[in-house]
């Protein structure tokens, strides 16, 4: 079975720019979270999408969106891009919103100047 | 609300010392605890879990209890080799409709040869 991946691995944008992140789920998902890792943290939860509808969100601003298509795989749009939006962003797949546990992808590196 | 704290680090070790990385957490109910690991420049994998009390999560030779007396969940190795070098996070999970997890804020384990 395939594995989360997640693209681009890196990216760099400048602030008040848009970005899009893509990540595929693994095979038998039916469920995508999104976790933001700042340098030196832990990761903070971003949403969760099960069955392309949205299904829990952090505390994180409208700026960051997100879609699950048909597939499973998922979108994360972040508008209007700042300084502190520079971070590892994880996608996890798992089955069923995640209660067995999450597989995560390797993550994309954004940095904002 | 739900928390989870780790020690900080990084931690240093020869190669065949013990391990031991503590995490205790706040949290209502009965969450399920993780123990997740990241190598550099790689995403999260599952290192162990448990999802009730006294349960004892092990895998390649890590150990951890989820101990609810003393609300805590210490990850364990009796010993380390220089491929265990990588950071250590410990995380909850409790069902709200939504299996988000909440993460410390990770331990830098180094083991010297």
């Amino acid at each position: 079975e395939t594995g989360v991946t997640q693209s681009p691995t890196h990216l760099i944008k400048t602030r008040g720019q848009q970005v899009t992140l893509r990540c595929s789920s693994q095979s038998g998902h039916n469920t995508v979270s999104w976790y933001q890792q700042a340098l030196g943290q832990g990761p903070q939860f971003i949403f969760q999408y099960y069955r392309e509808e949205e299904n829990g969100r952090g505390n994180f601003p409208p700026r960051f969106s997100g879609l699950q298509f048909p597939n499973y795989s998922s979108e994360l749009n972040v508008n209007a891009l700042e300084l502190d939006d520079s971070a590892l962003y994880l996608c996890a797949s798992s089955l069923n919103r995640g209660g067995d546990g999450y597989t995560f992808g390797s993550g994309t590196r954004l940095t904002v100047v | 609300g739900n928390s989870v704290t780790q020690m900080e680090g990084p931690v240093t070790l020869s190669e065949e010392a013990f391990l031991t990385i503590n995490c205790t957490y706040t949290a209502t109910g009965y969450p399920s605890l993780f123990w997740y690991v990241q190598y550099p420049g790689e995403g999260l994998q599952l290192l162990l879990k448990a999802t009730k009390a006294d349960d004892k999560g092990s895998n390649k030779g890590f150990e951890a209890t989820y101990r609810k007396e003393t609300t805590s969940f210490h990850l364990e190795k009796g010993s380390v080799q220089v491929s265990d070098s990588a950071v250590y996070f410990c995380a909850l999970s409790q069902s709200s409709g939504t299996y988000k997890y909440i993460f410390g804020t990770g331990t830098r384990l180094k083991v010297l040869a």
